[in-house]
């Protein structure tokens, strides 16, 4: 099993629809999560941090449950310029700061 | 403010030939340092990271080799580039002591012929 894990997707959804994303992982002693937006053939850019009361920014909002081990990142009123791939990332500190990242849920919105 | 920047931004190198890649970070001091591969559609594989000058760690067993010789640069290094080199190379770095953010290079994309 993956450490860090998600639907590769692609979601097609359209403008202004509501969309959800989920990452699971697999260590319970994971202490810090982060969501990354990485568009096509870029580097990912640090879409924002997740906090264990749940953080929100603008239309997106994010949300970590320990129990069930996932993060979840909330997309609200869809743009055509949401479209890319979002990475969910998970800190383990092994002796270091180590971010082990999933393979990326696709999204793509239309018209 | 911080940036890092990564020379150069695309590569086509012959199977077997050497490659250097390199990394350098401003605006910040004693930051940790980490490379990064992403194959072709796939997710993010650590390679090496660094948490100071000379000391570096490795990840994966391969035919790369990564270096810090100053505080804010990291090169990636290779003698003999094979097929399976090929990908998006990512430096990134976070700082020392914070919030675990990592903030990535611009990349440099390397096809091996």
């Amino acid at each position: 099993r993956k450490e860090v894990e998600q639907d590769p997707g692609p979601f097609n959804v359209p403008e202004g629809a509501t969309v959800a994303f989920n990452c699971t992982y697999s260590n319970s002693a994971s202490q810090s999560f982060f969501w990354y937006r990485q568009d096509c053939r870029k580097e990912p850019k640090l879409l924002m941090s997740v906090y264990s009361s749940g953080n929100e920014d603008g239309r997106f909002t994010a949300q970590l449950n320990r129990a069930s081990q996932y993060i979840s990142l909330l997309i609200r009123d869809s743009k055509l310029s949401d479209s890319a791939t979002y990475l969910c990332a998970v800190n383990r500190r092994w002796g270091y700061n180590k971010l082990i990242f999933g393979a990326g849920t696709r999204l793509a919105v239309h018209p | 403010s911080q940036t890092i920047h990564q020379w150069p931004a695309t590569l086509v190198q012959p199977v077997g030939s050497p490659l250097s890649l390199e990394c350098t970070v401003e605006g910040t001091s004693n930051p940790n340092l980490y490379w990064y591969r992403q194959a072709a559609g796939r997710g993010l594989q650590l390679l090496f990271y660094s948490v100071g000058i000379g000391q570096i760690s490795s990840e994966v067993p391969q035919n790369l080799s990564a270096s810090r010789p100053q505080d804010r640069q990291f090169i990636l290094s290779s003698k003999k580039l094979l097929l399976s080199d090929s990908g998006f190379y990512l430096c990134a770095w976070m700082k020392d002591r914070g919030d675990n953010e990592q903030f990535f290079g611009p990349g440099t994309r390397l096809t091996v012929l």
